[in-house]
């Protein structure tokens, strides 16, 4: 089956714009995260989503961060006021499971803020 | 303050050798330790992965080896082949009692394997 999708897969902005970047989960999936990896660097938790319960936002950088997840499907991350330090790739992951192992990525989005 | 620290942060191999990667955690409450493998400009596709109720897990040309007195585990890759010259991660996370799951990465290893 299809795997976990995101897009757009790059995106250029300039400083102090906002930006939304999609991703589309593994059909079924209930658990959704959003990670950051910055170039060089491992990948560090931003958002959980699970079903229809509050997200845990724990990991969220900054207030200029916020998530948004319908049901069980689509999720969007957005930036706003984008940071030259914002700089990274986006990263989405499902789980078919609570606990949230098994964890399958998509191919992220690569953000560039000039 | 870095719960997964990983080594070496690069590593070259011959084709045919072994590649040996550690990690090394400190939150005892982890139950969970996979390692993923990632191409560049590719997300990171899970590889193998462990609970420590075990000490080793075998998949194919993967192993993973699990020390949990020691708090390490390493992901050892028999016979490597230029096609595993890849970025690894391992990472670890907490997956009972209502806990969201989210994983924790170490810093990565570029594995790189000359013919």
């Amino acid at each position: 089956g299809a795997g976990v999708s995101q897009s757009p897969s790059n995106k250029v902005t300039e400083k102090g714009k906002d930006v939304e970047l999609r991703c589309d989960p593994i059909s079924g999936h209930t658990a959704l995260y959003w990670y950051r990896q910055r170039l060089g660097q491992g990948l560090e938790f931003l958002i959980y989503f699970q079903g229809n319960s509050a997200p845990d936002k724990s990991g969220l950088p900054s207030d200029r961060f916020s998530a948004e997840r319908t049901g069980e499907s689509v999720s969007t991350l957005t930036i706003q006021r984008t940071q030259q330090e914002d700089s990274a790739v986006y990263l989405c992951a499902s789980s078919s499971r609570t606990g949230g192992y098994e964890q399958y990525f998509g191919p992220g989005t690569r953000l560039t803020v000039t | 303050q870095q719960q997964v620290k990983q080594s070496p942060q690069s590593l070259i191999v011959q084709k045919g050798g072994i590649s040996i990667i550690n990690c090394a955690y400190e939150n005892t409450a982890f139950d969970y330790f996979p390692w993923y493998q990632q191409f560049p400009g590719k997300g990171p596709a899970l590889l193998i992965a462990i609970r420590p109720d075990v000490s080793e897990k075998k998949e194919g040309r993967f192993t993973i080896s699990f020390n949990k007195s020691a708090k390490q585990f390493s992901l050892h890759i028999m016979d490597s082949q230029p096609g595993d010259s890849a970025t690894y991660f391992c990472a670890a996370s907490i997956s009972y009692g209502g806990s969201q799951g989210n994983l924790i990465f170490g810093k990565g290893t570029k594995l790189s394997v000359k013919p």
